[in-house]
């Protein structure tokens, strides 16, 4: 059974950047099929997706986040990152790691249980 | 980026009951859309892919139909469990979106 689980700081100061890791355990991310994914979801409201990246290292992000994000992966810990530059308290929200299986369409078919991030002095 | 509407916002319904929610596309997306379940403080969980495939483990009182741009969730006989949000999600293309979510009462 896979399970994927955040960490990374619950709050975070505005302008400065906000790091978070997935560790994945019951499977490997380096195996095809399978896209690697960050969404979140502010409190009380509805679900953004972030961006996704793949064992080849390509990505995609969600446009509206483009020029503040990046993702990694380390295939040795079986993780992957994501940083968020330039914070704001619109960024404050629920974030959620997940794995996009592509086999017949694409969709979040196992989901982190979600760190809080509070962006906030 | 393609518009996921759904409605209603919100339904109340009673256990036992047949429950239908909508989603909409701003665009044709195929079959690409999927359906989650999402209980407070917890994270979603995928119900039903490629429109009207069912995950595994998911009740079959759970089904989805739909191609192009319209699509409904369906559950057939309510029960206690069901209780919760529900969002659609298009894989058509990236950015991934979502519905804004009904939230079943």
């Amino acid at each position: 059974q896979v399970q994927l689980q955040e960490s990374g700081p619950g709050l975070v100061k505005p302008s400065q950047t906000l790091s978070l890791t997935c560790t994945v355990s019951g499977g490997s991310i380096s195996r095809g099929n399978f896209y690697w994914s960050w969404i979140r979801q502010p409190a009380g409201k509805g679900l953004e997706w972030i961006g996704r990246i793949y064992i080849s290292g390509s990505t995609n992000f969600n446009p509206s986040l483009k020029s503040r994000l990046s993702m990694f992966m380390d295939t040795s810990k079986n993780q992957f990152s994501l940083k968020l530059t330039s914070v704001t308290a619109a960024d404050t929200a629920v974030y959620y790691c997940a794995r996009i299986n592509t086999r017949s369409g694409s969709r979040f078919d196992y989901w982190g249980h979600g760190t809080l991030v509070t962006v906030s002095a | 980026d393609i518009q996921m509407t759904q409605s209603p916002s919100s339904l109340s319904a009673s256990v036992g009951d047949r429950v239908t929610i909508t989603c909409r596309a701003s665009q044709s997306i195929t079959s690409y859309l999927n359906w989650y379940q999402q209980k407070p403080g917890k994270a979603p969980s995928l119900l039903i892919y490629g429109a009207s495939s069912l995950q595994s483990g998911v009740p079959s009182r759970f089904s989805g139909s739909g191609s192009g741009a319209d699509f409904t969730l369906t559950i057939s006989s309510l029960q206690p469990e069901d209780f919760a949000a529900y969002y659609c999600q298009q894989s058509f293309n990236t950015p991934y979106t979502f519905g804004q979510g009904t939230k079943l009462e």
